[in-house]
């Protein structure tokens, strides 16, 4: 039973244009929201988390919103850089520290 | 040497084999985890462990069995798998048990079952 969703496996989008990554649970017991960032070859490597107490969290260019009533979050990256081209996984916990993780979707960034 | 390391990276081994994944962290962190990861599916949580302590198996075959000597160690010893045991296997750590904190994790090992 997959708890943390990502619907699109793929996403393409031109530098320097508006990258949003969409992510969808089914627990409502989450509290905890985190997105990774792995490349090829590579661990995932922790990119921004946002507590169930917020509906937004920023870090330079990447924004996490949450809404917890569409039990829904995404990631905005703007503006995008090919550096970001990478798979990004949606991530949760609930009142511990085990995480459940999301399929993950593909972005590329086209120069 | 910082954070979490993995060895080897890459593997392949056979049905009979007998062979280790090794994970070190050099973060001060309390709890281990292993994931597996399938191509085009979520990572798959399989061992936590506390401070030394096992606190979850999830569902895991016993073809797989995990040791953490210490906080700063954990393996993942592989024994008569399976073709479709073929994956990344990640480990991570973090401070746990505490809440909303994150996982740092290693580079994986590409394990091939042939």
């Amino acid at each position: 039973d997959q708890q943390v969703k990502q619907n699109s496996p793929s996403l393409s989008v031109q530098e320097g244009r508006i990258s949003i990554l969409n992510c969808d649970y089914t627990n409502s017991m989450f509290d905890y929201f985190l997105w990774y960032k792995k490349y090829p070859a590579e661990g995932p490597t922790f990119l921004i988390s946002i507590s169930s107490i917020k509906d937004k969290n920023e870090d330079g260019r990447f924004t996490v919103f949450l809404n917890k009533s569409a039990k829904h979050l995404s990631l905005h990256i703007v503006p995008s850089q090919p550096g970001d081209s990478a798979v990004y996984f949606c991530a949760a916990s609930a009142d511990d520290y085990k995480l459940s993780f999301g399929a993950g979707t593909t972005v590329t960034v086209r120069a | 040497e910082t954070g979490v390391t993995q060895t080897p990276r890459h593997l392949v081994m056979g049905m009979t084999n007998k062979k280790s994944l090794k994970c070190e962290q050099h973060l001060g962190h309390n709890a281990m985890y292993w994931y597996k990861q399938s191509a085009k599916k979520p990572l798959e949580l399989m061992f936590v462990y506390n401070f030394k302590e096992q606190t979850e198996n999830n569902s895991v075959p016993s073809r797989f069995s995990p040791e953490c000597p210490n906080s700063s160690h954990l393996f993942l010893h592989l024994h008569t798998l399976q073709p479709e045991d073929s994956a990344l296997y990640l480990c991570a750590s973090s401070q746990g048990p505490r809440r909303n904190t994150e996982a740092f994790f290693g580079q994986g090992t590409r394990l091939t079952v042939v």
